[in-house]
């Protein structure tokens, strides 16, 4: 069982806007603007997305965005492509350990 | 350009012994952590452990502490990742990723090493 707690999958058409969610506690996610969001496409490794709850990497599509509320973090893809379709992972510091903890993982797919 | 180059895919027995590889190039290797993510087939992200190799301060998961040892040449800017009798639940794609401290994001990953475990 994963430390933080997203959906199994989401699904969009093209064009659409999707959010993920990634719960966690006052230890991680409620605690610190420390979640960062991964995009993982198959046999692939995972790419840097969002970090420090909403700041996008040199490079990332505007597309993409985060934010938080209370121990809940949130990504969002607006203009749904194809290329989107992935697996996506969130992340937090969190002060019950040295090591960062993962979500589940959340399959999107987009029809 | 900064990149983490991972060794190649391994096929072991179990009980063998493996130690995997992460080359850190175009960044000042010991100014990074550099950490090591496991992932099962068909599951999600774990990580295992840490290792600053500025001055080999290393930190493990619960989960792997005494199952894998992280370790660091930082005179050929590397990090390894070893185990010293492998089992079959050890199959999995295994990553190293850079960062500068503890809360950053892992911004650099490298392209993974996969481990078969099978008699």
């Amino acid at each position: 069982q994963s430390a933080l707690t997203q959906p199994a999958s989401v699904s969009g058409s093209p064009g659409q806007s999707i959010t993920i969610s990634c719960t966690g506690t006052s230890s991680d996610v409620g605690g610190y603007n420390y979640v960062s969001w991964y995009q993982q496409h198959p046999g692939k490794a995972p790419k840097l997305m969002i970090y420090e709850v909403s700041n996008r990497p040199s490079g990332v599509s505007n597309r993409f965005s985060g934010s938080k509320s209370g121990n809940t973090a949130s990504l969002t893809i607006s203009g749904l492509q194809a290329e989107d379709e992935a697996d996506y992972y969130c992340s937090s510091y969190t002060s019950s350990s040295t090591l960062e903890v993962f979500g589940g993982g959340t399959k999107l797919t987009v029809l | 350009e900064v990149q983490l180059v991972q060794s190649g895919a391994e096929v072991k027995k179990p009980g063998e012994s493996l130690k995997i590889s992460c080359k850190g190039s175009g960044y000042s290797f010991t100014s990074y952590w550099i950490g090591w993510v496991r992932q099962m087939p068909g599951k999600g992200l774990e990580w295992m452990g840490i290792i600053y190799p500025g001055d080999s301060d290393t930190r493990y998961s619960p989960s792997f502490q005494g199952q894998v040892t992280i370790s660091a040449d930082k005179s050929i800017s590397t990090a390894y990742l070893q185990w010293s009798s492998l089992k079959a639940s050890d199959t999995a794609m295994y990553y190293c990723a850079r960062f500068a401290g503890l809360t950053t994001p892992r911004d650099y990953w490298g392209q993974g090493t996969l481990v078969t475990v099978s008699s």
